[in-house]
């Protein structure tokens, strides 16, 4: 197993277009989350897959973005109508089903510039 | 919201100095854990500290909790170029039993100069 998998790794779109992101978490995870880095802050949480159900959403997901985890093997996350202030790194982790702390292991990011 | 706040902002130091950075955060904690980010990638575990420690090494790491201050500490001792990075604490707050949620401060950016 190669670790956590994202792609694309950079995407550059015009506002106002769909775009996908693809997660591809370490196969005996089955906690898999999306977070979003902004330029010198830290990740912030977006949302977490138990398997395929979504458990939890963040404010700060609003109505154009929809995340799915069919059959709780990858993930996608979808960003309707982009608008410039959803340029950021868009981070996927997974997690195992934790014993004890729920430790993180993330993927290298999928960058979005918005134009 | 980011639950905890990483400081300094930056930090830059020479090959084998030590560093260190440090962590405040708002909520009681079931642990902490610490995560290193080079630029453009990812973010790596390096460490985790439980609430009921107060101090744990892992090589070159030292991580100190004090959780009636809700703070802690990260030490890198005798630091190399390749520690450049962006340093990440972050915690699951103890909150209905759930430790799901990872919550991230802002980080420390660390340079090594050789």
């Amino acid at each position: 197993d190669t670790g956590v998998s994202q792609d694309p790794r950079h995407k550059i779109t015009k506002r106002g277009q769909n775009v996908t992101f693809r997660c591809d978490p370490i196969s005996e995870h089955n906690r898999l989350y999306w977070y979003r880095q902004t330029l010198g802050q830290g990740p912030e949480f977006l949302t977490y897959f138990q398997n395929e159900a979504q458990l939890e959403k963040s404010r700060l997901l609003s109505d154009r973005f929809s995340a799915e985890r069919p059959k709780g093997s990858f993930s996608t996350l979808e960003i309707q109508r982009t608008e410039q202030g959803d340029s950021a790194m868009y981070l996927c982790a997974s997690s195992p089903r934790p014993t004890g702390a729920n430790v993180l292991t993330f993927g290298a990011g999928s960058r979005l510039t918005v134009l | 919201s980011q639950q905890g706040e990483e400081d300094p902002q930056a930090l830059s130091i020479q090959e084998g100095e030590n560093a260190t950075m440090n962590c405040s955060y708002k909520t009681s904690i079931n642990n902490l854990q610490w995560y290193r980010q080079n630029s453009g990638r990812g973010l790596v575990h390096l460490i985790l500290i439980r609430s009921n420690e107060r101090e744990k090494h892992s090589g070159r790491l030292r991580v100190t909790l004090d959780t009636s201050k809700k703070s802690s500490s990260l030490l890198i001792t005798a630091s190399r170029a390749a520690d450049t990075a962006s340093y990440f604490c972050a915690t699951d707050a103890r909150s209905g039993g759930s430790n799901y949620k990872l919550t991230f401060g802002k980080g420390t950016l660390l340079t090594v100069n050789p």
